[in-house]
């Protein structure tokens, strides 16, 4: 079956460090790859997102890539702020049996906490 | 643009009672969807909508949970009984359909608490 899994957290960094969470995946066909963030007392948000191999999603800073050789899909930011912290959760889509839309199969989410 | 909209945001109630969630999705989009995420733990699907037709249900405890989305529009997620182990986070998400946009918009939830 199709899952995602990423590195545990609670991560706890200083502001302006640099930030890797680890996210690998496994799926039958050729998934989208997507990282969403969810900040305290809000739904998840779309951060950023690859839809094939060796593409490179980008915002706010943050990047990933999606890598098929290594089926990983890490999330990097070169310098935190406070306002970064949130939890973090890697996800996957693949087409549904049926219809378009596209199913998305979580991992379990990195708590980052940025101190100033 | 609005954006999903859940309520209620919280609500506790004592074990065997029913309990109801409502989700009103992005304007256009087609597809809704019903997740729940345990405490630590990413979101899950229970249950898929394509206008007002469920076409995936099968991670709904149909036991004790229902769902309807009259219309193709809102959707409301029941239980009934609720027992403690349903203590979580109801997620309701929208897309469109078809075409390149089919990026999931997520609300901000209900989170349930049975005592």
């Amino acid at each position: 079956g199709n899952s995602v899994t990423q590195m545990e957290g609670p991560v706890t960094l200083s502001e302006e460090a640099f930030l890797t969470i680890n996210c690998t995946y496994t799926a039958t066909g050729y998934p989208s790859l997507f990282w969403y963030v969810q900040y305290p007392g809000e739904g998840l948000q779309l951060l950023l997102k690859a839809t094939k191999a060796d593409d490179k999603g980008s915002n706010k800073g943050f990047e990933a890539t999606y890598r098929k050789e290594t089926t990983s899909f890490h999330l990097e930011k070169g310098s935190v702020q406070v306002s970064d912290s949130a939890v973090y959760f890697c996800a996957l889509s693949l087409p549904f049996s049926s219809g378009s839309a596209r199913q998305l199969t979580f991992g379990s989410g990195t708590q980052l906490t940025v101190l100033p | 643009e609005a954006g999903v909209v859940q309520s209620p945001r919280y609500k506790i109630i004592e074990k065997k009672q029913p309990v109801a969630f409502w989700c009103n999705p992005i304007s256009g989009h087609n597809t809704l969807y019903w997740y729940l995420q345990n405490l630590g733990q990413g979101p899950e699907l229970l249950i898929r909508y394509e206008n007002e037709e469920a076409v995936d249900d099968s991670q709904l405890p149909k036991d004790r949970f229902s769902a309807e989305r009259l219309k193709g529009v809102d959707s409301t997620l029941k239980i009934q009984p609720a027992e403690l182990g349903d203590s979580a986070v109801y997620l309701c998400a929208s897309s469109l359909r078809s075409g390149p946009n089919t990026e999931a918009f997520f609300g901000q939830g209900t989170r349930l608490t049975v005592v």
